[in-house]
């Protein structure tokens, strides 16, 4: 098993730009999770899927972000517009129910 | 609700030495409790896990920890450090029914020195 992919690996982008982040989590796993972290505020849960329905997405900062699960291999999280706040390091994670999550290498975020 | 203490947010040691962080939880109900590491630049990686049976886990890498539900701890351990060992270290707790979702504590910065 190829783990969970998320693309891009390093995104440098301009304030006010939009920017989408993907992630394919692990074949038969229920649980599809974004986090980011900061030096500042740690590891942060934004959202998380259950079977491809949003489940709580009370961690997401604010409108600006988003994130879609279309099918059981594929999530996007959408910042738009971003800002240099946003600079952090996002992650996906994707789990079965009650067992431990399996992480992505992440997305490094950079907006200037 | 649940919630995660790790207590240090750098813990610094010798190669060689042993290793000691520290993870208390609360939970309303039975918990399961993780530790993952995250290596510069990479994401998180399950350590090891408890969810029933025997209190004492061992992990990847030669760590253990051990359950005490009593002082409601998850300690990690390690004999003797390696420079390899140098990371991240995140505590997890979760509930062993209903709600799935874990609670992640602030992490714990190995520092390991030659």
């Amino acid at each position: 098993d190829a783990g969970v992919i998320q693309s891009p690996r390093h995104e440098v982008t301009e304030m006010g730009q939009e920017v989408t982040l993907r992630c394919k989590p692990i074949s038969g796993h229920d649980y599809l999770f974004w986090y980011r972290q900061t030096m500042m505020r740690g590891l942060e849960l934004l959202i998380y899927f259950n079977n491809n329905v949003p489940i709580d997405d009370s961690g997401m900062p604010e409108d600006r972000f988003s994130a879609k699960m279309p099918n059981a291999s594929f999530s996007t999280l959408k910042i738009q517009p971003s800002e240099p706040r946003d600079s952090a390091v996002y992650f996906c994670a994707s789990s079965r129910p009650n067992y431990e999550q399996y992480f992505g290498p992440g997305t490094r975020l950079t907006v200037t | 609700a649940q919630s995660v203490t790790q207590l240090g947010s750098h813990v610094s040691v010798s190669e060689g030495a042993l290793v000691l962080l520290r993870c208390n939880y609360s939970s309303s109900v039975p918990p399961y409790l993780f530790w993952y590491v995250q290596y510069p630049n990479q994401g998180l990686q399950l350590l090891l896990k408890y969810t029933t049976g025997a209190t004492l886990v061992k992990g990847i890498n030669g760590f253990e920890a051990e359950f005490k539900k009593s002082e409601t701890s998850f300690h990690l351990t390690k004999p003797s450090a390696h420079m390899s060992d140098a990371a991240e270290y995140f505590c997890a707790v979760t509930k062993s029914g209903g709600s799935y979702i874990p609670t992640f504590g602030r992490g714990t910065s190995l520092i390991v020195h030659p």
